[in-house]
């Protein structure tokens, strides 16, 4: 595609239950970033893919979140037991191998998910 | 752990007229780049421009150009002849210079821009 491409962009889910939000990367990156970003607060980071592989999952905040990218594109964030304060702004991003230095991300419009 | 910190809350600019947005960071790092980061409505993230701590030279990118001041830790936005267009949240962003992938933002700023 010509961007990357999140669904769903908005999703409502009651407390406890399980969701899973997609990222289409750009064709051809192979690195894939996801970011959360709570209302009033700038983006933060949750995990890296290098291909299939979770390079850096530091930003996960709890093992409730699962991020999976099985073919080294299209990645999936899975999250368990889903509770108010997940609610957020889901940032995916990709870039070309690595971003590293000055490497650009491209970011999609993100999926936001609101936890009642 | 780096933190960036932008002191701005929400500024605002005439149309045509010039505008600066702060950023602050904390590091103890020598070897890192700095970037700043576009917000609209629709939520996409887009790059304004990007800096390596090792430069001297500030980066321009058409009217956005930056003030770095590596001493101050400061990396500031000039947007020169602002257009409606400009009008977005803008976020400052720290990235490590060894390797690392993640990016350390601030809270944003928020521009508005009157006709």
């Amino acid at each position: 595609g010509a961007g990357v491409s999140q669904t769903p962009s908005n999703k409502v889910t009651e407390k406890g239950k399980y969701v899973e939000l997609r990222c289409d990367p750009i064709s051809g990156h192979t690195a894939l970033y996801w970011y959360r970003q709570s209302l009033g607060q700038g983006p933060e980071f949750l995990i890296y893919f290098q291909g299939t592989g979770a390079a850096d999952d530091s930003g996960l905040p709890n093992d409730r979140f699962f991020a999976v990218r099985p073919e080294g594109s299209v990645s999936t964030l899975k999250i368990q037991r889903t509770e108010r304060g997940d609610s957020a702004v889901y940032l995916c991003a990709s870039s070309f191998y690595t971003s590293g230095g000055l490497g650009e991300l491209f970011f999609g419009e993100g999926s936001r998910l609101t936890v009642l | 752990a780096q933190t960036v910190t932008q002191s701005q809350p929400e500024m605002s600019v005439q149309e045509a007229e010039t505008v600066t947005l702060s950023c602050t960071y904390d590091t103890s790092e020598s070897d890192y780049y700095l970037f700043w980061y576009k917000q609209p409505p629709s939520r996409q993230m887009i790059l304004v421009i990007r800096q390596e701590a090792y430069k001297q030279q500030n980066a321009t990118e058409n009217r956005f150009s930056v003030n770095f001041q590596k001493a101050a830790k400061s990396f500031s936005l000039k947007i020169s002849d602002s257009q409606l267009g400009d009008a977005a949240m803008y976020f400052c962003a720290y990235r490590s210079g060894g390797g690392s992938e993640k990016l350390v933002f601030g809270k944003g700023t928020k521009l508005t821009v009157n006709p």
